[in-house]
């Protein structure tokens, strides 16, 4: 089966821009996940979705992040503005319904940001 | 809140030697443990978790509630086994992972 797909791989942009990283879950999982991964720590998790509803976003910073799933499939997530801090890599992982579990978890190759 | 220690940045061994990567979890009730691998160039991908208490490429990895550890373990170590590993939990509720900070093993020839 297809993996969780991401696009961009890689984006280079200024502070104070705005950057969108989409993501496409493996078909027919319910879950979804967005990890931040700061270079030389583990992925920290930003946002769970089951479905198009939001799980847990605590550790979402919300001034400048936001995050969608409008059909329970793709997802997108938003840096406006970016500051130098936020230069990492997003990875994206997806797996089934998580009311029971726990499941394992899939994940996509990443996007990494640089912020100059 | 939980949290997870991976006191090792990187572990170097030579082939044939044995490996044990260590992992300290800071939680007071009973969390899932997993070991996430991510080799090079490749995703990162599950590896293995305490509660199958099964033994994946050669590595097992043994919950001690009692030292709150969970150390991954190999008795010899091959070349292909050079990767980043990292240490994770769920808590019951939900399937959201903590990682530690993960160790690169790197397998000498």
């Amino acid at each position: 089966e297809a993996g969780v797909a991401q696009s961009p791989r890689y984006k280079i942009i200024e502070k104070r821009q705005s950057v969108a990283f989409w993501c496409n879950p493996i078909s027919g999982h319910a879950t979804l996940y967005w990890y931040q991964q700061i270079l030389g720590q583990g992925p920290k998790l930003l946002i769970q979705f089951q479905n198009n509803g939001v799980v847990d976003d605590s550790q979402l910073p919300k001034d400048r992040f936001s995050a969608e799933r409008l059909k329970g499939v793709d997802s997108t997530l938003k840096i406006q503005p970016a500051k130098l801090e936020d230069s990492a890599v997003y990875l994206c992982a997806s797996s089934p319904l998580a009311r029971t579990g726990p499941y394992e978890q899939f994940f996509g190759p990443g996007t990494r940001l640089t912020v100059l | 809140a939980q949290r997870v220690t991976q006191p090792e940045k990187l572990l170097s061994v030579f082939k044939g030697a044995p490996v044990e990567l260590k992992c300290n979890y800071s939680y007071s009730g009973s969390p899932e443990l997993f070991w996430y691998v991510q080799y090079s160039r490749q995703r990162l991908q599950l590896l293995l978790r305490h509660i199958s208490r099964e033994s994946i490429k050669g590595f097992t990895a043994d919950l001690n509630k009692g030292e709150t550890s969970f150390h991954l373990k190999k008795p010899f170590a091959q070349e292909e086994d050079s990767a980043m590993y990292y240490c994770a939990l769920i808590l019951n509720a939900g399937n959201m992972l903590t990682f530690g900070g993960g160790t690169r093993l790197m397998v000498k020839p």
